[in-house]
């Protein structure tokens, strides 16, 4: 079955620092989703990757799948308190998995202080 | 945007009774799931659903649960005798149209937080 390791577990920022959260596979990746989750709410969706190499950014967070779509990272610049939360990632199988089936990390817990 | 919409929002249950949770996915997908995250672990792949019928399911998707598409909106996870172990948050999903589906994120809601006592 598919592993996904976050790394680290959980993190915490002074306001205004920079971040970077690790996804790493045992397999390689069809696809790539980052979700944030408030604590003990529903996952919103951020990102989704499924080219090596690429990257995609949306306000002041950034994803990253490497070549071989074995690992993302997922970073934030000049952190907020609006960006405390839980980060997964999820991972999608491709061929041979059923479409919509991802497997996910443990999360890593984000706290931003002022 | 539209939404997948979940209810109720929190259910508690004695051990052993039957639940019923609710999903309206988003109206134009095809593709529907449940996924749980028991309290302090992994979101977890319980069953998906196509046209009608299972199209996979996980270890955890035993004989105590079954889903079902009884109308043109709703996606209904039921767990027949509820267990202490069962207690999780929920989380409906769906997918759209499958020509298009990746490039296209899978949409949760919000999920409903059972509680068997």
């Amino acid at each position: 079955s598919q592993e996904l390791e976050q790394s680290p577990q959980s993190l915490i920022v002074q306001e205004g620092k920079n971040l970077t959260i690790n996804c790493t596979s045992s397999k390689t990746l069809y696809g790539l989703y980052w979700y944030k989750q408030k604590y003990g709410e529903g996952l919103i969706f951020l990102m989704m990757l499924q080219k090596g190499g690429e990257e995609k950014s949306h306000e002041k967070i950034t994803a990253k799948l490497d070549e071989k779509k074995q690992q993302s990272s997922l970073h934030i610049t000049a952190s907020q308190p609006s960006h405390a939360g839980i980060y997964l990632c999820g991972a999608d199988m491709g061929r041979g998995s059923t479409l919509g089936r991802l497997y996910f990390g443990r999360g890593t817990q984000l706290t931003v202080w002022p | 945007e539209p939404e997948v919409t979940q209810t109720p929002s929190h259910q508690v249950t004695q051990m052993g009774q039957e639940v019923i949770l609710r999903c309206v996915p988003i109206s134009n997908h095809l593709y529907f799931y449940w996924y749980r995250q028991i309290l302090g672990q992994k979101v977890e792949f319980l069953v998906s659903f196509y046209n009608n019928e299972i199209s996979e399911k996980s270890e955890i998707f035993d004989d105590q649960f079954s889903v079902e598409r009884p109308d043109g909106s709703n996606f209904t996870l039921k767990i027949r005798s509820t267990k202490l172990e069962d207690s999780a948050m929920y989380f409906c999903a769906s997918y759209p149209l499958a020509t298009s589906s990746y490039n296209s994120p899978l949409h949760f809601g919000n999920g409903t937080r059972l509680t068997v006592t």
